[in-house]
């Protein structure tokens, strides 16, 4: 079972926007401002679309952006395209153990 | 440009053990802590383990489905990273990918495959 909770899988149509969750603690994600969101295709190296909780790396499209509101992180992709569909994880830096803490990831599908 | 080459990978049987390395180019590697992912077939993306840099005392973390199993390590004169998988069991089939770490998990390679089988 992962540390982070986030739905199994969300879907949307071509120009819609989703958001997909990750819910953690006042531990990991309440308490850290290193929060990112990693897209991975299958077969592909994974790629982050989002670090530091909001920042998006350079070359990542602005379509993609991050926040969080207490224990629980977000990812919303406006304008959703084909290329988008893949699967996404969370991922916080606890101070704590001094160490990372992972969601199970969250598939999405462009329908 | 930042590349980050996996090798090592292969089949081998359950309680065999395998090494894989994580070659670095394009930057500074030693400034850099490092980690290991992998990807079970058919399963999401698990981390299993990272080093600090050495600046940062070089300490070691691990999950708990590849503690006292699994050993991290680095040679900064190479800028290579290990993974030493010992006691190998089939649960260990994956794509092992290896990244940087900052704040982040920044730049990835493009994995190796390990299979475990008899």
């Amino acid at each position: 079972q992962s540390a982070l909770t986030q739905p199994a899988s969300v879907s949307g149509s071509p120009g819609q926007s989703i958001t997909i969750s990750c819910t953690g603690t006042s531990s990991d994600v309440g308490d850290s401002n290193y929060v990112s969101w990693l897209q991975h295709h299958p077969g592909k190296a994974p790629k982050v679309v989002i670090f530091d909780v909001s920042d998006r790396p350079s070359g990542v499209s602005d379509r993609f952006s991050g926040s969080k509101s207490g224990n629980t992180a977000s990812l919303t992709i406006s304008g959703l395209q084909a290329e988008d569909e893949a699967d996404y994880y969370c991922t916080s830096y606890t101070y704590s153990s001094a160490s990372w803490v992972f969601g199970g990831g969250t598939k999405l599908t462009v329908l | 440009e930042v590349q980050l080459v996996e090798s090592g990978g292969g089949v081998v049987k359950p309680g065999r053990s395998l090494r894989l390395s994580c070659t670095a180019s394009g930057f500074a590697f030693g400034d850099y802590a490092m980690s290991w992912f992998r990807q079970a077939p058919g399963k999401g993306l698990e981390w299993v383990s990272f080093i600090r840099s050495k600046a940062y005392g070089g300490t070691t973390k691990y999950a708990a489905s590849v503690k006292g199993r699994f050993t991290i390590s680095r040679d900064d004169s190479k800028s290579i990273a290990y993974l030493q998988m010992n006691s190998l069991k089939t649960e260990d089939t994956a794509v092992y990918y290896c990244s940087t770490v900052t704040t982040t998990f920044q730049n990835w390679g493009q994995g190796t495959l390990v299979t475990v089988s008899s």
